[in-house]
């Protein structure tokens, strides 16, 4: 059972290229957002959805996209890199979106740096 | 607004000596308190959850944590700590049905 998926690893980008971070999970979870994680911060929300073509934002949105076009992918997209987004990011999904039911399965990361 | 803090950013401890990481919550209702671990380069995992009843809770690893109202603290504890627990742990809150609010972290080293 591979769990949450995410590629990939580490990515590079130029400041003003577009990417797609890919995040798949093969638990049949309803939920799914995307982190990032930045030192001395935690990990901030930037988006979730609790069900395929639902989404909504979460407390640091700007400057990317997610769409949930079925259940088991949530991409992540960066429209026009900048060096702020220089951070790693996790893909996590579970059963149901509520935190009290359930727990939060996260993938392994993706480290993306913008030069 | 919520928020999550975990006042230590690093802790040295020795292997077999006890472990107490610290959390505290600013939350206006009743919480959903969590503890995860994160090994380097990996993602995280949860060690245990508060939702109500008991405020002591026993998670993986030999983990356990307590929650505190008058305090608005859930402090993780461990009595005997193995190399193997050299990672970066992170308290968390669930603030409604869908969101998580994570604290900054604390690192913690672990000297044979």
């Amino acid at each position: 059972n591979a769990g949450v998926t995410q590629t990939p690893k580490f990515q590079v980008l130029k400041t003003g290229q577009s990417m797609t971070l890919q995040c798949a999970q093969d638990m049949n979870h309803e939920y799914m957002s995307w982190y990032r994680q930045d030192p001395g911060m935690g990990l901030r929300l930037i988006h979730y959805s609790v069900g395929a073509g639902i989404t909504d934002q979460g407390e640091v949105p700007n400057g990317y996209n997610v769409s949930r076009s079925t259940t088991e992918d949530f991409p992540l997209r960066l429209l026009s890199a900048a060096p702020s987004q220089t951070s790693v990011y996790f893909c996590a999904s579970s059963l149901q979106g509520r935190p009290l039911n359930t727990e939060a399965f996260f993938g392994q990361g993706t480290r993306l740096t913008v030069v | 607004a919520q928020s999550v803090t975990q006042p230590d950013i690093h802790i040295t401890v020795s292997e077999g000596a006890s472990l107490e990481l610290r959390c505290n919550y600013s939350y206006g209702a009743t919480p959903y308190l969590f503890w995860y671990v994160q090994s380097p380069g990996q993602g995280l995992q949860l060690l245990l959850k508060y939702f109500s009843g008991d405020t002591l809770v026993q998670g993986i690893k030999g983990f356990e944590a307590e929650f505190k109202r008058s305090q608005s603290s859930f402090n993780l504890r461990k009595p005997s700590v193995h190399w193997s627990d050299a990672a970066e742990y992170f308290c968390a809150v669930g603030i409604n049905d869908y969101k998580l609010s994570f604290g900054a972290g604390t690192t913690v080293t672990v000297r044979a």
